[in-house]
């Protein structure tokens, strides 16, 4: 079965450092999304990518966070310098977006934690 | 934008008996509602959608209801057991295939056997 792919499964990094997160989504799927999810909240999105370009980063602060997918396929989400505010898990979905099909998959996600 | 408000934030059934999970909506153009169950340490994966243009939909042992004039949906779950213990978010999306979603904050569901 098809999986949004996710790389680390879980970060720990310093206060100021750089980190940086991968993501694969479902071969075919045109749509990427990032969210970010807080302990014992519902997931936020930061940035969505209809293939390489940038659909939706309304929510993505610019100063520290840069969200890339060069060609269309599997796309990566910076945070530089990293703040504590920012632990968090990060999670990548895909969708067909094919004008019929709506459901977005997730995948498991990258549990950052900044000290 | 979308504003999603989901209740209970916590709920514990006794094995065997229903649960149900109620959200409301802002934003009168969104016309896609799904599901998601999240399990510890893993990401959301979809268990029931609905569209604006249906009132109910079942799937098993799971229904959601969609009432678009009071913008509200809810989520059933008949004959609960253990595995149903997971943390459960309602989401709303507005437009067409590929508009990003906004998620209630969750219910937190325990199962007790």
């Amino acid at each position: 079965e098809a999986e949004v792919a996710q790389s680390p499964r879980y970060k720990i990094t310093e206060k100021s450092q750089a980190v940086a997160f991968w993501c694969d989504p479902i071969s075919g799927h045109a749509t990427l999304y990032w969210y970010r999810q807080i302990l014992g909240q519902g997931p936020e999105l930061l940035v969505q990518f209809q293939d390489e370009s940038v659909v939706d980063d309304s929510q993505l602060p610019k100063d520290r966070f840069s969200a890339e997918r060069l060609k269309g396929v599997d796309s990566t989400l910076k945070i530089q310098p990293a703040e504590l505010g920012d632990s968090a898990m990060y999670l990548c979905a895909s969708s067909l977006s094919d004008g019929m099909n709506t459901e977005a998959f997730f995948g498991q996600g990258t549990r950052l934690t900044v000290v | 934008g979308e504003n999603v408000e989901q209740h209970p934030s916590t709920l514990s059934v006794q094995e065997g008996d229903s649960a149900v999970i109620k959200c409301t909506y802002s934003d009168s153009a969104s016309n896609y509602f799904p599901w998601y169950k999240q399990e510890l340490g893993k990401g959301p994966q979809l268990i029931i959608d609905i569209r604006s243009n249906v009132g109910e939909k079942k799937d098993q042992r799971i229904a959601v209801t969609l009432n678009k004039t009071a913008k509200h949906f809810s989520l059933h779950i008949t004959e609960t057991q253990p595995e149903d213990s997971a943390v459960y978010f309602c989401a709303a999306s507005i437009g067409a295939a590929g508009n990003k979603l906004t998620f209630g904050g969750g219910t937190r569901v325990l199962v007790k056997p």
